[in-house]
């Protein structure tokens, strides 16, 4: 299976801290972009970064991606309550999208 | 305003009886797929379409049909459901598939029961 993964599974933190998720994927990409899912809704588009870039911001999300190692993060700073939902890495495979399995964050007040 | 719509979100129904969940996109985005998701899978592809008249498998297939007649509606039917088709499905479309701008916009999701 082409099938990224993602760890943690689960992450639950305070808020305010800082939230770390990673994914490591198969294939070579063209990019990579983070999406995220709030309970039983469609995944919403966060961010996109590509193959010949290292580090991305928008606002609060910090992304990085590591080409030789296959891998990239997500982090979420000085997190809120409305920042809990799941996360999902998306690359493209074979002409189709790939899903990580998704990281559920949980920010607790 | 820019959007991808599935009908039904909810939709309970009975073994064999021949459904279509219905999605349409007004981005005017050439590549549309459907996934389902299920707990513990994650999201995976059931069918996807790179332009009209272009469809192709995904990675579960298996007791779905597809069809892009014009470029905004790509259906999802199932012709005789079974229960272990029970899930949330998700409509998906974007400009392309391969370039930079390939965001994937989401429907609201369609969560099927199947008794």
């Amino acid at each position: 299976s082409q099938q990224g993964e993602e760890d943690p599974q689960a992450l639950s933190i305070q808020e305010g801290e800082n939230a770390t998720m990673n994914c490591s994927y198969k294939t070579s990409i063209n990019n990579l972009q983070w999406y995220r899912q709030n309970s039983g809704r469609g995944l919403v588009h966060l961010i996109l970064i590509r193959s010949n870039e290292r580090e991305k911001h928008s606002g609060r999300l910090r992304v990085t991606l590591d080409t030789s190692k296959k891998s990239s993060s997500l982090l979420i700073t000085a997190s809120r309550a409305a920042d809990t939902a799941s996360y999902f890495c998306v690359y493209q495979g074979a002409q189709k999208l790939v899903f990580g399995q998704g990281t559920r964050l949980t920010i607790n007040p | 305003e820019a959007q991808v719509t599935q009908n039904p979100r909810y939709l309970i129904t009975v073994t064999g009886k021949k459904l279509t969940v219905t999605c349409s996109q007004n981005m005017n985005h050439e590549y549309m797929s459907w996934y389902r998701q299920d707990p513990g899978l994650g999201l995976r592809q059931i069918y996807y379409s790179m332009n009209v008249e272009v469809t192709d498998k995904g990675d579960v297939p298996e007791g779905y049909k597809v069809s892009r007649k014009e470029k905004r509606n790509f259906p999802l039917i199932l012709e005789s459901p079974s229960p272990n088709q029970t899930s949330l499905y998700f409509c998906a479309s974007s400009l392309g598939i391969a370039g930079s701008t390939d965001t994937q916009y989401f429907g609201p999701g369609t969560r099927l029961t199947v008794l």
